[in-house]
């Protein structure tokens, strides 16, 4: 079984300063990371995900994280933030072996308050 | 292209009733899933289909079911509402491969009285 540990449910950050959101995962099997951003009132949208490969993921909106196998980590990070950041961050992975399905395991998320 | 779209988008039922939600999935996804989220949590799996086939089930009772039709749309139906299914459904869509992601639609928000 998986889990996902998002430490931080909000992180408030000013304008153009630099942010981190914390993600943890568990597994017994390897994983596919993903991050998911969601505004209010709206479903979920796919900022990056990491498959295989270079352990620093590019993302939209300026967005990147890195995998650290031995730590379990997959930490989100942004140089610069805007007002329009603002919203829930969530942290998932899914079973890499697949099996039947390729369901997500959900962190708790991470409200991102950007002030100005 | 139209992404995953879901039908309604806000529904108030009283406990003890019955609901049927809907989702269409991004043209060419044969895969759906559904997800419960909570208000203050992360989405909670609840059923996949693919190829009208269930694919897998979440820790959710019985009284959760769902269906996958040809055209690849699918319905989530609870049935003897609680005050506890208050939360916003989420569908989403995926082409084939397990490395492909999942695409969300902006849900149905789901408030029992």
């Amino acid at each position: 079984a998986q889990s996902v540990t998002q430490l931080d449910s909000q992180v408030p950050v000013f304008e153009e300063a630099p942010v981190e959101l914390r993600c943890n995962y568990s597994s017994s099997v390897s994983v596919y990371l993903f991050w998911y951003v969601q505004y209010p009132n709206q479903g979920l949208q796919l900022l990056l995900k990491y498959l295989s490969g270079s352990t620093l993921v590019k993302g939209i909106n300026g967005f990147e994280a890195e995998f650290n196998k031995s730590q379990t980590s997959f930490h989100l990070r942004k140089p610069s933030v805007h007002i329009s950041d603002t919203a829930e961050y969530f942290c998932a992975v899914s079973d890499r072996a697949g099996g039947a399905t390729n369901k997500l395991i959900f962190g708790t998320g991470t409200l991102l308050a950007v002030q100005p | 292209d139209a992404g995953v779209t879901q039908s309604p988008t806000h529904l108030i039922k009283t406990r003890g009733q019955h609901v049927t939600l809907r989702c269409s999935p991004i043209s060419g996804h044969k895969s759906v899933s559904w997800y419960q989220q909570v208000l203050g949590q992360g989405p909670q799996f609840i059923f996949q289909y693919y190829e009208k086939e269930e694919r897998g089930r979440g820790n959710f009772p019985d009284r959760f079911s769902a269906r996958q039709f040809p055209n690849y749309s699918s319905e989530l139906n609870v049935n003897a509402l609680l005050l506890g299914d208050s939360a916003l459904y989420l569908c989403a869509s995926r082409t084939d491969g397990y490395d492909q992601p999942q695409h969300f639609g902006d849900g149905t928000r789901l408030s029992i009285l």
